[in-house]
């Protein structure tokens, strides 16, 4: 069965600190997308990582995919208040079918 | 730019009915994704067309099914609506599939569709 996992689901944290989302999946892809989701909104394109190895960077958010560990990590640097959001991985198994994860809600307090 | 529109925003339904959706692409992009994303949960991938042919369906039953107009539109049909059906459907485009930058969806703001 085709499984993406984002660990952890929610996440609350202060102001300044640094944190990690995880997001594992069960197939083989070298294709993998970070989306944000505020309450209410649609979706928001954050990163598309295309290759083992990648990674980019926007602002205080970086992603990196590793597809032999079949691993990603969304990593928050001196996180501020408006980096509250839902944040979801998705991964595509082929001809353009994303399977994606159930979500990571993060809330930072001032 | 203009960005993915839908329509309608909310639309409430009782069980046994039909309901139509529609999306808009982006000038530019031939392809146009349906997701169902029920209350809580992750998205879950129910259509894609490209250049007016169904390319990929996801794991749904054929009351769902849709179709893209030569002006790249979609409209997402579900017929013998269940209670089960009520989530947020967001429609998506993207250039054609190959092109620099094809590989990204841009997603509308969703229709939220309530079946009592």
């Amino acid at each position: 069965e085709l499984k993406v996992e984002q660990n952890p689901l929610f996440l609350s944290m202060q102001e300044g600190k640094n944190y990690t989302i995880y997001c594992n999946y069960s197939t083989t892809s070298d294709r993998l997308y970070w989306y944000r989701q505020d309450p209410g909104k649609s979706l928001e394109s954050l990163f598309v990582l295309l290759s083992n190895g990648a990674v980019k960077q926007e602002g205080r958010l970086m992603a990196s995919l590793d597809t032999k560990a079949r691993l990603s990590t969304l990593h928050i640097t001196a996180a501020v208040h408006d980096l509250s959001a839902t944040y979801f991985c998705a991964v595509d198994v082929g001809n353009y079918q994303l399977i994606w994860g159930a979500g990571t809600k993060l809330i930072i307090k001032p | 730019e203009a960005g993915v529109t839908q329509s309608p925003t909310h639309l409430i339904k009782t069980r046994g009915q039909q309901v139509t959706l529609r999306c808009s692409p982006i000038s530019g992009h031939t392809s146009v994704y349906w997701y169902q994303q029920a209350l809580g949960l992750g998205l879950q991938f129910l259509l894609w067309y490209d250049e007016g042919e169904e390319r990929n369906r996801g794991n749904f039953p054929p009351r769902f099914s849709g179709r893209q107009f030569p002006n790249y539109s979609s409209e997402l049909n579900v017929n013998a609506l269940e209670l089960e059906d009520s989530a947020l459907y967001l429609c998506a485009s993207s250039l054609k599939m190959g092109e620099l930058g094809g590989e990204t969806q841009y997603f509308g703001p969703g229709t939220r569709l309530l079946v009592l």
